[in-house]
């Protein structure tokens, strides 16, 4: 079965300071690569998505991730984080036909002034 | 655009009866739905994939009997927790996915339902 790493549960980082969340997956398979934020007490949102093509994508508020198929990784990435990037992100692969979505186990960012 | 709503928000009930929660695609229509539950710290975990006309498609190891789903329209989805029992109490989310975008495409999210059962 597909299953979805995210090596940093809780990352704390102050304004201004880069980001980058690991994001692993086990699949063979053709996989559409996802990252969603639930900021606190919202539901979640997508950040960013890769079906094809370009491996580098961008998302909303500056964010971007890079697909790299060798290393079955989909890591998310901002230059500049702000406060209010605080928030769990979670990566996620699709697979199963396009229905199955199975997620990472999130990663808790905090962003201090 | 791309709005799912869930009702309750939060919803408080005693062990042995049965809680019903609804999700909704406000502004598209949803063949598909998905219900997921999402434990304290944990990720999302999918429980079963709602089909509109027909029967949910459930993941392995989730009781069908107990987490009974209907999807009688293509805009609501119902995830209704017969007998429940402390175990149960957990956040319970739904997604959809627009049936007028290619298979594949992202799915969209509710706000999820707090279920405690006492």
């Amino acid at each position: 079965a597909q299953s979805v790493s995210q090596h940093n549960h809780h990352v704390i980082l102050s304004e201004a300071a880069s980001l980058e969340l690991g994001c692993n997956y086990s699949y063979g398979g053709t996989v559409n690569l996802f990252w969603y934020v639930q900021y606190p007490g919202q539901h979640l949102q997508l950040l960013l998505k890769y079906f094809s093509g370009d491996p580098l994508v961008k998302g909303i508020k500056g964010f971007e991730a890079e697909f790299i198929k060798s290393k079955f990784s989909f890591n998310l990435r901002k230059p500049s984080v702000q406060w209010s990037d605080t928030a769990e992100y979670f990566c996620a692969v699709l697979t199963g036909g396009g229905n199955k979505l199975t997620f990472g186990t999130g990663t808790q960012l905090k962003v201090e002034l | 655009g791309a709005v799912v709503s869930q009702h309750p928000s939060w919803v408080i009930c005693k062990s042995g009866t049965s809680v019903k929660i609804e999700c909704r695609s406000l502004d598209f229509q949803a063949t598909t739905m998905f219900w997921y539950r999402q434990f304290p710290k944990q990720s999302l975990m999918l429980m079963a994939t709602s089909n509109e006309g027909s029967k949910a498609t459930y993941e392995q190891g989730v009781e069908k009997d107990k987490f009974l789903i209907n999807h009688a329209s293509l805009t609501l989805s119902t995830l209704t927790v017969t007998s429940a029992h402390p175990e149960d109490s957990s956040f319970y989310i739904c997604s959809a996915r627009d049936s007028g975008r290619p298979i594949g495409n992202e799915q969209y999210f509710g706000p999820g339902t707090r279920l405690t059962v006492t």
